[in-house]
């Protein structure tokens, strides 16, 4: 169970758009496709923001999209706003009951 | 509204025992399956713990595992996670998160309950 490997940090203009990298093995990422990200504020609760690599629930804006390629997830924001910077997560199922995260990716609009 | 609230978290000394709770509100609980997530202070998510709905199927971090239980009381609404020897490493604020529906994603989570674990 070794942690999903993201970019410590990246950052864009608002506007610009940002892609966060999630890289696992083939015993997760690359095995199911239960990849989900999280977005979290400091002192709030994550908030589930895509699962299932690509889908985003009811209410996380269109400018958020997933996607997977091999071992590597990857969660793109495009028309970058002010109020997306925070630290944001990746997550996935690797069998037997259990998941595994990422370290997280802060995320700087400038 | 869906609420997950939990408690028992507090200031525990080594090899100390400990028992945390979450009560469940506003969706029906015995449909899902349930997670413990944890974060240690300015560090990153860790997911500890889950369980199916029916409790026939457990799944434990490495780091946890042979030290904490996690089980259910769906009659009740809640969650718990029995913790045992403790160890500081195992300071973190500790989530319960509910599964979307399979797959391992969260889509709510409780605002916390913090363990420390020190002498």
């Amino acid at each position: 169970q070794s942690a999903l490997t993201q970019p410590r940090s990246v950052s864009g203009s608002p506007g610009q758009s940002v892609t966060i990298s999630c890289t696992g093995t083939s015993n997760d990422v690359g095995r199911y496709n239960y990849v989900s990200w999280y977005q979290e504020h400091p002192g709030k609760a994550p908030k589930l923001m895509i699962y299932d690599v690509n889908k985003r629930p009811s209410g996380v804006p269109d400018r958020f999209s997933g996607s997977k390629s091999g071992n590597t997830a990857s969660l793109t924001i495009s028309g970058l706003q002010a109020e997306d910077e925070a630290d944001y997560y990746c997550c996935s199922y690797a069998g037997r009951y259990t998941s595994v995260f990422g370290g997280g990716t802060k995320l700087t609009v400038l | 509204e869906v609420q997950l609230v939990e408690s028992g978290g507090g200031l525990v000394q080594p090899g100390r025992s400990l028992r945390l709770s979450c009560a469940a509100s506003g969706f029906t609980f015995e449909d899902f399956a349930m997670h413990w997530v944890r974060q240690a202070p300015g560090k990153g998510l860790e997911w500890v713990s889950s369980i199916t709905w029916n409790s026939n199927n457990i799944g434990y971090a490495d780091s946890v595992k042979g030290r904490f239980t996690i089980s259910r009381d769906n009659a009740k609404n809640s969650l718990y996670l029995q913790m045992k020897s403790l160890r500081t490493e195992d300071t973190a604020l500790y989530y319960c998160a509910k599964e979307r529906i399979v797959g391992g994603s969260f889509d709510y989570w409780g605002q916390g309950t913090l363990v420390t674990v020190s002498s």
